[in-house]
């Protein structure tokens, strides 16, 4: 079964902090995606990845960054954090073709003070 | 532009009753869209509940069932008889299916079901 795993869980930090969500996943997927995910509003894309050293902007980049490692890992990073980045963070992967389904993993929750 | 409106905040229902939560799309980039519905267990991350990729066509998983309707622009999502273990985060998603990562979500729509 697919698998998407995110690291830490839950994490806080201070307005400036230097923060990494990890996610790392086993399901042979090309595109690997970080969103966001906020009251009010639907999941939010960030960056995305299409394959090993590759990076896209999504939707709402400003104040991340992004990094993928290898085919399993990306990497989000965010360096002098705020509290408006405070939010549930999901990783998710899919394959290529038509229908595409994202897989996700079980979020990271980032609290900025 | 490309948006997802479904039935916002939270919606409670007793067990054994129907469901339906509305989700209407509008997209003026993608001309064949995907829609998909993604539910969001406590504590969990979202999962893939159902998808159709052709207008006309009806998908269904656990009870759930939600039609492609591209005159009305619709994909409501509908069950006949909720259980306690329905309670999550229902979202409605659009995407096209030759870009991976265009996919615009619904604010979600959470389901709480009374025993």
């Amino acid at each position: 079964e697919a698998a998407v795993t995110q690291s830490p869980r839950n994490k806080v930090t201070v307005t400036g902090g230097n923060v990494t969500l990890s996610c790392r996943q086993t399901n042979s997927h090309n595109y690997m995606y970080w969103y966001r995910q906020d009251t009010g509003h639907g999941l939010r894309l960030i960056h995305y990845s299409y394959g090993a050293g590759n990076l896209q902007i999504g939707d709402v980049p400003d104040g991340y960054k992004a990094t993928r490692t290898t085919q399993e890992d990306f990497f989000l990073l965010l360096e002098l954090a705020s509290p408006s980045q405070t939010s549930l963070y999901f990783c998710a992967s899919s394959g290529t073709g038509a229908g595409n389904t994202l897989y996700f993993g079980e979020g990271s929750r980032l609290i900025v003070v | 532009g490309d948006s997802v409106t479904q039935t916002e905040g939270q919606v409670t229902v007793s067990e054994s009753k129907s469901l339906i939560i509305n989700c209407t799309y509008s997209t003026t980039s993608i001309a064949y869209p995907n829609l998909f519905w993604y539910v969001r267990y406590p504590g969990e991350g979202l999962q893939l509940l159902l998808k159709v990729i052709t207008a006309g066509q009806k998908g269904s998983s656990r009870g759930f069932e939600a039609t492609y309707n591209k005159e009305t622009t619709s994909f409501h999502l509908q069950k006949a008889s909720v259980q306690e273990s329905d309670s999550a985060v229902y979202y409605c998603a659009l995407g096209e299916g030759t870009n991976a990562y265009k996919v615009i979500f619904g604010k979600g729509t959470h389901l709480h079901v009374l025993p």
